[in-house]
């Protein structure tokens, strides 16, 4: 049964760090790529990073560039969202989520439970 | 970046009705879209992608269509278990971006 299970949120101060993790199971987690979602208290959903099945290609929303970095250990079988510079406006939950190929531009197949990241003085 | 607007931004409906979500892209996104539903304090789930391709495990109620810029998603009798949040999202270029939600509520 494939799986994706957050961690590692929690309430920070503002221009604080936090590292997210997802630990991925019931699939061969180093053939595809992998992305994070957020969504504020109340609001829709924002993508905000992507990584390649290998890691060599990233992407980010441009809310987060040069703030946050995407990456992943392919021998445990996990992704992080290492946030740096935390915001307010950070204040979200965040998923991971499995694209269906080794594309990179797909529609997201899985979704995890998510993780609660709170920036608060 | 690629707008997607959905409407209504939300709806009223009785079990049995036939519900009909749209969402427009700002530019031409040919059939890179995805539909999902999102109950309270849940993940979401993927409904529908490539714009009209269900997912493995959704009813078959649930219904997308349309391309370019102009695409649909139909519940053909909504039952108890569908009142939720439906997003679009388009995945023709980066960022990734989302429709700003259409709750679908009991009347």
């Amino acid at each position: 049964q494939v799986q994706l299970a957050e961690s590692g949120g929690g309430v920070v101060q503002p221009g604080r760090s936090l590292r997210l993790s997802c630990a991925a199971s019931g699939f061969t987690f180093s053939s595809y790529g992998m992305h994070w979602v957020r969504q504020a208290p109340g609001k829709g959903l924002e993508w905000v990073a992507v990584i390649s099945y290998d890691g060599s290609n990233k992407y980010y929303a441009d809310s987060v560039k040069g703030r946050f970095t995407i990456s992943r250990d392919n021998s445990k079988n996990t992704l992080y969202l290492q946030m740096n510079s935390l915001r307010a406006e950070d204040t979200a939950m965040y998923f991971c989520a499995k694209v269906p190929g080794i594309g990179l531009l797909d529609a997201f197949h899985i979704w995890g439970q998510g993780t609660m990241v709170t920036v608060s003085s | 970046d690629v707008q997607m607007t959905q409407s209504p931004s939300s709806l009223s409906a009785s079990v049995g009705d036939r519900v009909t979500i749209t969402c427009r892209a700002s530019q031409d996104i040919n059939s890179w879209l995805a539909w999902y539903q999102q109950k309270a304090e849940k993940a979401p789930k993927s409904l529908i992608y490539a714009a009209s391709s269900l997912q493995s495990g959704v009813p078959s109620r649930f219904s997308g269509s349309g391309s370019g810029t102009h695409f649909t998603l139909t519940i053909s009798s909504l039952q108890p278990e569908d009142f939720a949040t439906y997003y679009c999202q388009q995945y023709n270029t980066y960022p990734l971006t989302f429709g700003g939600g259409t709750k679908v509520e009991i009347k």
